[in-house]
Parts: structure tokens; sequence; C-alpha cells
């Protein structure tokens, strides 16, 4: 199985400071990666897919790139909404996996 | 808008079958997989199965043959059965739809998430 890696675990940001999230895959998933942003109560939500390709109706502060099998979410600008727990996910094969999550708070 | 919601039983004892169901509106069954995952605060985020659009499922190996994922287009609704359940499968259950955005590549996400169903399983 592939194991998704996430740093940190937490973090405390500004309301506009730029935040960096990464996530180390185990082994080679190409661009076959996900971000997902999570509010308390709530189910995911779809922000990246294909590594880098920002989903229908996301903001732009946020992005993904990919270094081999390292893969990072940039979010430009930190908002209030954007508190939250933020995951990878892997869908380049069976079973797929996540990451174990990043929690941001203001 | 295409929604997805959860129905089943949350409350369950060791050795019973757990049974969820997700009923797609706005939108179709075909054309997409469909996915279960659940969440935990000891595994996090924890890929359950999903049942593709041709029929074929894919399960966790870890869930060891104890589950089932199945669909019935006519009702537009997706289910999940796990037998044999142990305190090991409390947690918050969700479905959700797996869009392929590179029919080429095989490239997907899960775009669109049900609401969650709370499992807790109690001896």
């Amino acid at each position: 199985d592939i194991r998704m890696t996430q740093s940190p675990t937490s973090l405390s940001a500004s309301v506009g400071d730029r935040v960096i999230i990464t996530c180390r895959a185990s082994q080679s998933v190409a661009d076959y990666f996900n971000w997902y942003h999570q509010k308390p109560g709530q189910a995911p939500k779809l922000l990246i897919y294909g590594a880098s390709r920002l989903q229908s109706g996301v903001p732009s502060r946020f992005s993904g790139s990919r270094y081999g099998t390292d893969f990072s979410l940039t979010i430009t600008s930190l908002q209030p909404e954007d508190v939250g727990t933020y995951f990878c996910q892997q869908s380049f094969n069976n079973p797929r996996s996540f990451g174990q999550g990043t929690k941001v708070d203001i | 808008q295409v929604h997805l919601q959860q129905w089943g039983a949350g409350l369950l004892k060791t050795s019973e079958t757990l049974s969820l169901n997700c009923d797609v509106s706005g939108g179709s069954l075909s054309g997409y997989s469909w996915a279960w995952i659940r969440q935990s605060p000891r595994r996090g985020l924890e890929w359950v199965g999903e049942i593709t659009d041709s029929g074929t499922n894919n399960y966790n190996p870890s869930l060891r043959g104890r589950v089932t994922i199945s669909k019935d287009t006519s009702k537009s609704q997706v289910s999940l059965r796990l037998t044999a359940v142990t305190a090991a499968d409390t947690a918050l259950y969700f479905c959700a739809r797996a869009r392929s955005y590179d029919v080429l590549t095989g490239l997907t996400a899960y775009d669109v998430w049900g609401q969650g169903t709370e499992v807790t399983v109690s001896s």
C-alpha cells in the first residue's frame, strides 16, 4: 500500500500569511494526487486534483505542485474560512490512501 | 447540483452487519465510480472501496472480504454492507463520487461527498 505522509501535523498562521503544506508519497504516484479541505463537522471538499489543477469554484489563492514524490499545497494569503484540516490523497492505485491531515488555525 | 444523502443504522453491536445507503439526486449514477470512505481518530481517512461505472468492485484488502458495495441505478442509490463489525469499525462513514478528469489517464478525485453517517459499534 502507498503511504502518504503530511507535514506539519498542525500549524497556526495569521490572516494574509502564505501557508505551505507538504505531503510525501512512499512511492511514485505520478500526478494521481489530490488535496482536500475539511471543516469541523463537514465532509472533505476537493481543492486540487492531478497535483496542480484547481477544482472549479476553488479560490485562486490555493495552488498545488509536485517534485517527484513530494507534493505541496500553497495558500498565498490565508483567509479566516481556510481554517480546518487539509488532507492529501493518492489515486494512483488501490487501495486509495490519504495523509493523516494538517490542521490549520488562525 | 449533485447531492448525496446518506442514511442507515448508526448503532450496532459486535458481529452485526453495517448497512448504509447513499441516495444520489441532481445527477446520474452513470459515468462515475462511487466510493465509501470512513474516518476515525485512530485511522484518519480510510478508503473502504469503490464500485465503478461498469459495476466492478475494488475493496480495501484490510477489510478481509467483509465488505460489499453495490448500486441500484433505478433507485439512484449506492449501498455499503460490512459484516461481522467490531469496535474497530466505529467511524464516520462517507459516500463520495469519483469523477474522472482525464479518461485517457484515469485521473480521478472525489468531487462530491455525502454528509457522513456516524457508526458506533459496541459490545
